[in-house]
């Protein structure tokens, strides 16, 4: 089993859908989770950063984290076609002192239609 | 506040070469983060360097070394260039280490022939 676990997709909606992104992941130990967004030739961009369990929302995006689930999700309201991009979560747990294990998803690839 | 700047954007090379890319973090930032992508892989960590020492390291081969300069500007070597070694290579930057937001660069598309 992988440790992050990602639906590639592709995941395609209508404009002004809500969109409904998810990983699993199996160590335990994760503490830090975040969603990054990447567009086609560019770097990753930081949406989401959230610690521990609960909800974070900002703007269009909220994100959510159930620990006891080993699961993590982020909801994009009222999609837009320039929401159109691979979403790839990620996680990072201590592995003692000030070493961190960072571990992404493989991303799902989301295309908004007009 | 200037992003984080890999260079150079795109590099083409042949098996058994070496190559080094850069990479300038944002300012302020003393943790620097070297990243594989590729299709098949995703997002793979490979290492990252704090106030000039490697603090955490991923699982690839030691073909693949870095450096952190006193400025906190890092680059990475590859070398003995292998056909599987053509990725998206992003360096990402932080304020505090793995466990903090990651700043990305736009990468350095390796190509192997």
């Amino acid at each position: 089993q992988k440790e992050v676990e990602q639906d590639p997709g592709p995941l395609s909606v209508p404009e002004g859908a809500i969109v409904s992104l998810n990983c699993t992941y199996s160590n335990s130990a994760f503490q830090y989770f975040m969603w990054y967004r990447q567009y086609s030739r560019k770097g990753p961009e930081l949406l989401m950063y959230t610690y521990s369990s609960g909800n974070k929302e900002d703007g269009r995006f909220t994100a959510q984290v159930d620990k006891s689930s080993k699961y993590i999700s982020l909801f994009i309201r009222d999609s837009q076609p320039s929401d159109s991009a691979t979403y790839l979560c990620a996680m990072s747990a201590n592995s003692g002192g000030s070493n961190y294990k960072l571990t992404f998803g493989k991303g799902t690839l989301l295309t908004v239609n007009p | 506040k200037a992003g984080v700047t890999q260079t150079p954007r795109y590099l083409i090379k042949t098996r058994g070469q070496q190559v080094t890319l850069s990479c300038s973090p944002i300012s302020g930032h003393r943790s620097v983060s070297w990243y594989q992508q590729t299709p098949g892989q995703g997002l793979q960590f490979l290492f990252e360097y704090f106030s000039e020492t490697q603090r955490n390291k991923g699982n690839f081969p030691g073909r693949f070394s870095g450096r952190q300069f006193s400025n906190s500007r890092s680059e990475m070597n590859v070398s003995t260039l292998e056909l599987g070694d053509s990725a998206l290579y992003l360096c990402a930057s932080s304020n505090g280490g793995l466990n903090q937001p990651q700043h990305f660069g736009d990468g350095t598309r390796l190509s192997i022939l």
